[in-house]
């Protein structure tokens, strides 16, 4: 079965630094999303992205955040400064179509020190 | 707002023993539900799901139904082996539009031989 790649799985950063996360979605899949899981909590939204714009977006999704969808395949969030409580489990999801069931990848660990 | 709650886990059961993972939801309308699961080193994969009352979403042995009374989508299976160790979240997708998918914290099931 396809599947959605994301790397890396492990990211240690300083606070204050600038975090790109990278995502591969499945090839003929045209909606893009990011999610996060900070320990022990639930799973939130961050973005959706469609046809090369965010087509919806979540209060966590602040002025820091980005994403890019920078050469066809590959989908990125970029964290421009990073927090403490930036640190979470990202995982990037990518559909056929909006209302389809989400393909995710197996996540990038992001630990800010 | 709209939410999905799932019982705290670890689930510890043996081999064999029955499954019961409860999940309730506040929602307007009437959205789609669903139970995710991710397997160690894993992204999140649909494991079944259901889209209107009394619909009941089935796979791998695992049932969920759709209960709008009681706005219930409890996951069971009959007989669990080693091999369902994993963590399941369940998700509710609203109704009005939206690509947000909803995300309980998930709850770890660890099968023991």
């Amino acid at each position: 079965e396809p599947e959605v790649t994301q790397t890396p799985s492990h990211q240690v950063t300083q606070m204050g630094q600038e975090v790109i996360l990278r995502c591969v979605p499945i090839s003929n899949h045209l909606y893009f999303y990011w999610y996060r899981q900070i320990l022990g909590q639930k799973v939130e939204f961050l973005v959706s992205f469609y046809n090369n714009e965010i087509s919806e977006k979540s209060e966590i999704f602040d002025d820091q955040f980005s994403v890019e969808r920078p050469d066809g395949s590959n989908f990125t969030l970029k964290i421009r400064s990073t927090k403490l409580e930036d640190s979470a489990m990202y995982f990037c999801a990518s559909s056929g179509e909006a209302n389809e069931k989400l393909f995710f990848g197996s996540g990038t660990q992001l630990s800010v020190l | 707002g709209d939410s999905v709650t799932q019982m705290e886990g670890p689930v510890t059961l043996s081999e064999e023993a029955f499954l019961t993972i409860n999940c309730t939801y506040t929602a307007t309308g009437y959205p789609s539900l669903f139970w995710y699961v991710q397997y160690p080193g894993e992204g999140l994969q649909l494991l079944l799901k259901a889209t209107k009352a009394d619909d009941k979403g089935s796979n791998k042995g695992f049932e969920a139904t759709y209960r709008k009374e009681t706005t219930s989508f409890h996951l069971e299976k009959g007989s669990v082996q080693v091999s369902d160790s994993a963590v399941y979240f369940c998700a509710l997708l609203p109704t009005s539009g939206t690509y947000k998918y909803i995300f309980g914290t998930g709850t770890r099931l660890k099968v023991l031989a």
